[in-house]
């Protein structure tokens, strides 16, 4: 399996609604990264969690919330999104946090409403 | 401040010619890169590394070259397909910083002509 899964695809949520953005991977990775793309603009890093500790978060707001259950998954907890968060939340795994490639999942479409 | 540069947004290329794909960066810190490819609907894909230490890195028809002088990277492609229709990212990182959270380029859109 040489790929990150992230569900749903697709989001569609309210300013007070709470959700959760899922990622999964099964290469053994133990590095796994929270991006944020908004269109026709790089990804920006979020969040990156290595061997399932929170290493670094980019100042993000409290609303969104990371989670790291195990070394496969990564969650996104989301709660009272403002419409200017609404982007494709890309999540990534690495062998390892250095230099090395990584593997994107698909990315969920947020739209904050 | 944009420490990563794609300075050209779209490219068109005939297909079997030479894709060349340009990235600029400004902190002399940066010592590993990466480029990779995004297809909408897709996250990216990672296409090819290479580190300060070298000046070329081959892998198939895909070939970076690093002018650390210039402070510029380029993905050579050869030769082009249709396939290769697609959005590109380079991206940067200073392991001196004791992390590795790469800097990407705004990319460029890569269209190869049949």
């Amino acid at each position: 399996d040489t790929e990150v899964t992230q569900t749903p695809k697709h989001l569609v949520m309210g300013m007070t609604n709470k959700k959760s953005l899922k990622c999964e991977q099964h290469m053994g990775h133990r590095a796994m990264y929270w991006y944020k793309q908004k269109a026709k603009k790089p990804p920006e890093l979020m969040f990156v969690y290595s061997y399932e500790k929170l290493s670094i978060n980019e100042s993000v707001p409290s609303r969104f919330s990371p989670e790291c259950p195990n070394s496969s998954l990564l969650n996104l907890h989301l709660h009272a999104l403002q419409p200017e968060d609404s982007a494709l939340y890309l999540c990534a795994s690495s062998q390892a946090w250095g230099p090395y490639g990584y593997t994107f999942g698909s990315g969920t479409r947020l739209t904050v409403v | 401040d944009q420490q990563v540069k794609q300075n050209s947004p779209s490219l068109s290329v005939q297909e079997g010619r030479i894709s060349i794909l340009n990235c600029d960066y400004t902190n002399s810190m940066f010592d590993y890169f990466l480029w990779y490819k995004k297809y909408p609907a897709e996250g990216p894909t990672f296409l090819i590394s290479i580190s300060s230490i070298k000046d070329k890195n081959e892998d198939g028809r895909f070939t970076v070259f690093l002018n650390k002088s210039a402070k510029h990277l380029s993905l050579h492609i050869v030769p082009s397909q249709p396939g290769d229709s697609a959005v590109y990212f380079c991206a940067a990182s200073a392991s001196t910083s004791g992390t590795y959270k790469y800097i990407f380029g705004t990319g460029t859109r890569l269209k190869v002509l049949a």
